[in-house]
């Protein structure tokens, strides 16, 4: 049973340019999250989906930044017009259910970003 | 609103020598959950413990082990006769039972030395 996928493992972008962050949730998970980590910084919530829904995007800055989960394929995330204050490690997670409790965040291996 | 807190941001010992890492969290919640994460060289993160804020009894997995202690709102996690193979950012972690987002320290980084 492959764990959640992402990829790129990493991406350098130029500034200006757009950044697409792919990831394929666990076998039989239907939730995925989106996780931001700054340099020296711990992992910062950034948005929640089921399958076509945006449940929780509290996390995710106003502008420039969209997530989504398609009905198939995987979970984008997209950064348009990159700064270089996007440039961190991009982690996504998947569950069973919304209860940590009993359905554990399983985290992929992370995009890092690199905006030049 | 949660927070948590690990005040170390780094430590360096030398093989064989134990190491504990503190982890102070906040919560209005009286039910939680509690987490540890480790995240080697390689960068992915790697799922250590959760625990219950209903359960305060100490957790023992071989050379790791975690405290508990509901009363001063703390979760260390201990590393009995560190290796290299331990060197790596360590994060505690906090959810609010019913709530999906984790609230997670900023880690602390732990090298061993041979």
């Amino acid at each position: 049973n492959a764990g959640v996928m992402q990829n790129p493992r990493h991406l350098v972008r130029r500034r200006g340019q757009e950044a697409r962050l792919r990831c394929s949730p666990m076998k039989g998970h239907s939730h995925v999250y989106w996780y931001r980590q700054l340099p020296e910084e711990g992992l910062k919530f950034m948005v929640y989906l089921q399958k076509e829904n945006i449940i929780d995007e509290s996390g995710m800055p106003k502008e420039r930044f969209s997530a989504e989960f398609p009905k198939e394929g995987p979970s984008i995330l997209r950064i348009q017009q990159v700064v270089r204050g996007d440039s961190a490690a991009y982690f996504c997670a998947s569950s069973l259910s919304t209860d940590p409790g009993t359905s554990p965040l399983h985290f992929g291996n992370g995009t890092r970003l690199t905006v030049t | 609103a949660q927070k948590v807190t690990q005040a170390q941001t780094e430590i360096s010992v030398v093989e064989k020598e134990d190491v504990t890492l503190d982890c102070v969290y906040e919560t209005r919640d009286t039910t939680y959950y509690l987490f540890w994460y480790k995240q080697p060289p390689s960068g992915e993160l790697v799922f250590l413990i959760r625990r219950n804020s209903f359960d305060e009894q100490n957790e023992i997995s071989g050379r790791y082990s975690w405290n508990f202690q509901k009363s001063t709102s703390s979760f260390n996690f201990t590393i009995t006769a560190s290796q290299v193979v331990d060197s790596a950012v360590y994060f505690c972690a906090l959810s609010e039972i019913g709530d999906y987002k984790l609230s997670f320290g900023a880690g602390t980084t732990v090298t061993v030395r041979a």
